[in-house]
């Protein structure tokens, strides 16, 4: 029974192209979340999705940023003409429901740095 | 708006003694949850402990142990017998349900250090 499973772990973009970040989550999960952590900090909340579905996206930057959860194949985390600042690493975790206050199932993270 | 606060940014302990992490928090709300996770260089998200607010007792898992004081806001992580593989940076996390489900607020984390 794998976990979550993120790819790629390590990503290096030049200012301006676009990084995209994909999230499986674990076997018969079907809501997925994630979560970016700067250098230094924790983990900030950005996006909750169900299949097909955003549900929170409060913690989103309005622009570059997009997230989508297909009703096949992973959650990609998608952001546009990056920048310096958008380098940290981002964690998806999954849950079976959305009333799951037991504590997610974290992937290990993409570490995304632009140069 | 809840915050998390880990007051101590680094800490030292020597093998087989017992260290403890502080954290405090700020909430209005008055169920909710507490976590302790363990990040190792393999940038992992480990959970360590979980806490329920209406729960008096302290959780316990083996050596690792907390310190809940609902009153003070206070949620101190406790390792006993303390192992090199322990050292990690530790994060405490406020969980509670807002718009539809249920979401963790992190503090900064304390990069603890196992001494052989």
């Amino acid at each position: 029974n794998a976990g979550v499973m993120q790819n790629p772990r390590h990503l290096v973009r030049r200012r301006g192209q676009e990084a995209r970040l994909r999230c499986s989550p674990m076997k018969g999960h079907s809501h997925v979340y994630w979560y970016r952590q700067l250098p230094e900090e924790g983990l900030k909340f950005m996006v909750y999705l169900q299949k097909e579905n955003i549900i929170d996206e409060s913690g989103m930057p309005k622009e570059r940023f997009s997230a989508e959860f297909p009703k096949e194949g992973p959650s990609i985390l998608r952001i546009q003409q990056v920048v310096r600042g958008d380098s940290a690493a981002y964690f998806c975790a999954s849950s079976q429901d959305r009333d799951h206050n037991y504590g997610y199932t974290f992937g290990s993270g993409t570490r995304l740095t632009v140069v | 708006a809840q915050t998390v606060t880990q007051s101590q940014p680094e800490m030292s302990v020597q093998e087989a003694e017992t260290v403890t992490l502080s954290c405090t928090y700020d909430t209005s709300e008055s169920n909710y949850y507490l976590f302790w996770y363990k990040q190792p260089p393999s940038r992992q998200m480990i959970l360590v402990i979980r806490q329920e607010a209406y729960k008096q007792q302290n959780a316990t898992e083996n050596r690792f142990s907390v310190n809940f004081q609902k009153a003070a806001k206070s949620f101190s992580l406790k390792i006993s017998d303390s192992q090199l593989g322990d050292t990690a940076m530790y994060f405490c996390a406020f969980m509670k349900r807002a718009s539809g489900t249920y979401k963790y607020i992190f503090g900064t984390g304390t990069r603890l250090k196992v001494l052989a």
